[in-house]
């Protein structure tokens, strides 16, 4: 199974500050990695797939890059809609696996 | 638009069955591979099951392995998930996502439904 490992598990930030969340597979997964945004109670929504590929209607702040087996996430500039938990997930093969999640909190 | 709404969830003694829907629309149902993902409470995502857009192919999660079923009914646009022999790990919410095209591996979970909560306990 692919491992999926996600630094940090959290981090506070400020509104206007620049967030990188990144995520680390066990092995190499070519471009097969997704991003989800979660707020409290709600399901997730899908933010980035192929790595890098924004979803229609997610703003542009967001942004994915990486292959292989090292992937970054980065909110340009925080804004406060953007507080949630974040997680990767690997569409390589199966078992599909996700990250643990980063929860991204107001400093 | 994209429609997925699950149902079935509810309280369970370990050990017992219980089975869940997702009912799907906005969408070519047919079309889509169609996954069930849980959560445990306070916990992270966890991928549980698929099923191929045409039903010929079904992947599990190693802990639910020989107890679960995922099955899909296109003629109703269902989804569905029987969970046998339930165990208090089991607890969680259980979404159902669409599939983004009509692999298995490669595609992202696009749509998801709200959620289904089961609670395995004595």
């Amino acid at each position: 199974d692919i491992q999926m490992t996600q630094s940090p598990s959290s981090l506070s930030a400020s509104v206007g500050d620049r967030v990188t969340i990144t995520c680390r597979a066990s092995q190499s997964i070519s471009r097969y990695l997704n991003w989800y945004q979660q707020k409290p109670g709600k399901a997730p929504k899908f933010l980035i797939n192929v790595a890098s590929a924004l979803q229609s209607g997610v703003p542009s702040r967001f942004s994915g890059s990486g292959s292989g087996t090292n992937f970054t996430f980065i909110i340009s500039s925080l804004q406060p809609e953007d507080f949630a938990t974040y997680y990767c997930q690997q569409s390589y093969s199966t078992p599909l696996t996700f990250g643990g999640g980063t929860k991204v909190e107001i400093k | 638009q994209v429609q997925l709404v699950e149902s079935g969830g509810g309280v369970v003694q370990p050990g017992r069955s219980l089975r869940l829907s997702c009912a799907a629309s906005g969408f070519s149902f047919s079309n889509h591979g169609m996954h069930w993902v849980r959560q445990a409470p306070g916990k992270g995502l966890e991928w549980v099951a698929v099923i191929s857009y045409d039903g010929s192919t079904k992947y599990y999660a190693d802990s639910v392995k020989g107890r679960f079923t995922v099955s899909r009914d296109s003629s109703k646009n269902t989804l569905h998930l029987q969970m046998n022999s339930l165990r208090v790990e089991d607890t969680a919410v259980y979404y159902c996502a669409k599939g983004e095209d009509t692999g298995i591996v490669g595609a992202s979970f696009d749509y998801w439904g709200q959620g289904t909560l089961v609670t395995v306990s004595a």
